[in-house]
């Protein structure tokens, strides 16, 4: 069974500070996606990358950026210069490969990042 | 704006009771996901569609049911109501149904069973 691990429930920073949320999965696939949403105090959930398992290269965007480590089966988040605008919950999803069962995803428990001025 | 609208937004009702919530998928879209998110449970799939066609279910109880219709749009229907399904459903749409798509997500709609 997959599963997916955030083990920071709550995390709380001033501004301009850096901040990395955990995420650590399981899966009996070789072949996988990892995905990143954002859920702000609005309610709805905003995509914000993905990832497939045979491509480890860090990726950033902006201030975020991302580290896949597949040895270690994680796939760190990084804010960096974090804003009062970042508060929100964030998720770690992974994606069962099945074909019949499309973007079927496996979330963490979440992790709320407040971003305080 | 994620183009994908759940009604209604709020639904307070009674145990016993059924419900329907409803999502209009992006224009376009072929797939339609519902998940439930709860304290307790955390953020959980319950089932996808994919162009009429269930696709694949999830942790979803049998007094639980969906479809979706020839216009894309679902239903997500809950009967025998209980206080546990108290929760917040979102429906989800993406344009196939790859298990590498990135999912635009409604605003929810937020059940509470008094």
């Amino acid at each position: 069974a997959q599963k997916v691990t955030q083990a920071q429930t709550e995390i709380s920073v001033v501004e301009k500070e850096d901040v990395t949320l955990d995420c650590v999965y399981e899966t009996r696939d070789t072949t996988y996606y990892l995905f990143w949403y954002k859920q702000p105090p609005s309610g709805e959930l905003v995509f914000l990358i993905r990832r497939n398992s045979f491509d480890e290269q860090n990726e950033i965007s902006g201030r975020y950026s991302w580290n896949f480590q597949k040895s270690t089966s994680s796939f760190n988040f990084t804010i960096t210069a974090s804003q009062v605008v970042d508060s929100a919950v964030y998720f770690c999803a992974l994606s069962d490969l099945s074909e019949t069962s499309g973007s079927r995803l496996t979330f963490g428990e979440g992790t709320q990042l407040t971003v305080n001025p | 704006d994620s183009g994908v609208t759940q009604t209604p937004k709020h639904l307070i009702t009674a145990t016993g009771q059924r419900v329907t919530l409803r999502c209009s998928p992006r224009s376009g879209d072929l797939s339609v996901y519902w998940y439930q998110q709860s304290l307790d449970q955390g953020l959980q799939f319950l089932i996808h569609y994919y162009n009429g066609e269930e696709r694949a279910k999830g942790n979803i109880l049998e007094r639980f049911s969906a479809q979706q219709f020839p216009d894309l749009h679902s239903e997500l229907n809950l009967s025998s109501l209980e206080l546990g399904d108290s929760a917040l459903y979102f429906c989800a749409s993406s344009l196939d149904r790859r298990a590498n798509e990135k999912l635009f997500f409604g605003s929810g709609t937020q059940l509470s069973v008094l």
